[in-house]
């Protein structure tokens, strides 16, 4: 059965300084892997998705991922944190009949 | 291009009483989707339609809970009667449908139930 995790409830990082936001999954098949972001009293925007192809993806607001079949990993980085990019952040990856199975979540917390 | 929408934003219920929520998605999406969100967990699939067609309900709890999509376009989600543990955000979903398209979400309806 498909799956995902993400290892850390919380990420904390200084504004300026590199981020990443852990994500492993586990699959049948060929993996589609997304990551959401969501504001408070919001709903989930999407910020980016790997099909196939090249194995670093780029999405919205400067965040790329980076796929990595043999460590089944799905991280998402970007290079420098805003404090506006504080939120939480789901790694997800398509089940059967296309629903998608989030993962639980990490806070992602940038401090001035 | 308007996104999903979603209404009411918040309910407050009591337990035993019944609520519904509304959803609609974007324009020419086929398929629907209703996920609850439970407080510090990630949203969980509850049913999906394609079209007028429910292709998954396997994890709604078909004793309290109940979903329709007349037409092919909006969609309502009832629960008969709440229960304490019903409280979360229910957020709907649309997507073309095929297995690589992006399913993108509306506001999300906040639900508490004393």
């Amino acid at each position: 059965a498909q799956s995902v995790a993400q290892p850390e409830d919380q990420v904390n990082v200084a504004e300026g300084n590199p981020l990443t936001v852990k994500c492993t999954y586990s699959v049948s098949g060929n993996p589609y892997l997304f990551w959401y972001v969501q504001y408070p009293n919001r709903g989930l925007q999407f910020l980016l998705k790997y099909i196939t192809g090249d194995n670093l993806v780029k999405g919205s607001y400067g965040f790329e991922a980076e796929f990595n079949k043999s460590q089944t990993s799905f991280h998402l980085k970007k290079p420098s944190a805003l404090v506006s990019d504080s939120a939480l952040y789901f790694c997800a990856v398509k089940g059967g009949y296309n629903k998608l199975i989030f993962g639980a979540g990490t806070r992602l917390a940038v401090h001035p | 291009e308007a996104g999903v929408a979603q209404s009411p934003r918040y309910k407050i219920i009591e337990k035993r009483q019944s609520v519904a929520f509304w959803c609609n998605p974007i324009s020419g999406h086929a398929t629907l989707y209703w996920y609850q969100q439970i407080l510090g967990q990630g949203p969980k699939l509850l049913i999906q339609f394609q079209n007028n067609g429910v292709v998954d309900d396997s994890q709604l709890p078909k004793d309290r809970f109940s979903a329709e999509r007349l037409k092919g376009v909006d969609s309502t989600l009832k629960i008969q009667p709440a229960k304490l543990e019903d409280s979360a955000v229910y957020l709907c979903a649309s997507s073309f449908g095929t297995e690589q398209e992006t399913q993108y979400f509306g506001p999300g309806t906040r639900l508490l139930v004393l």
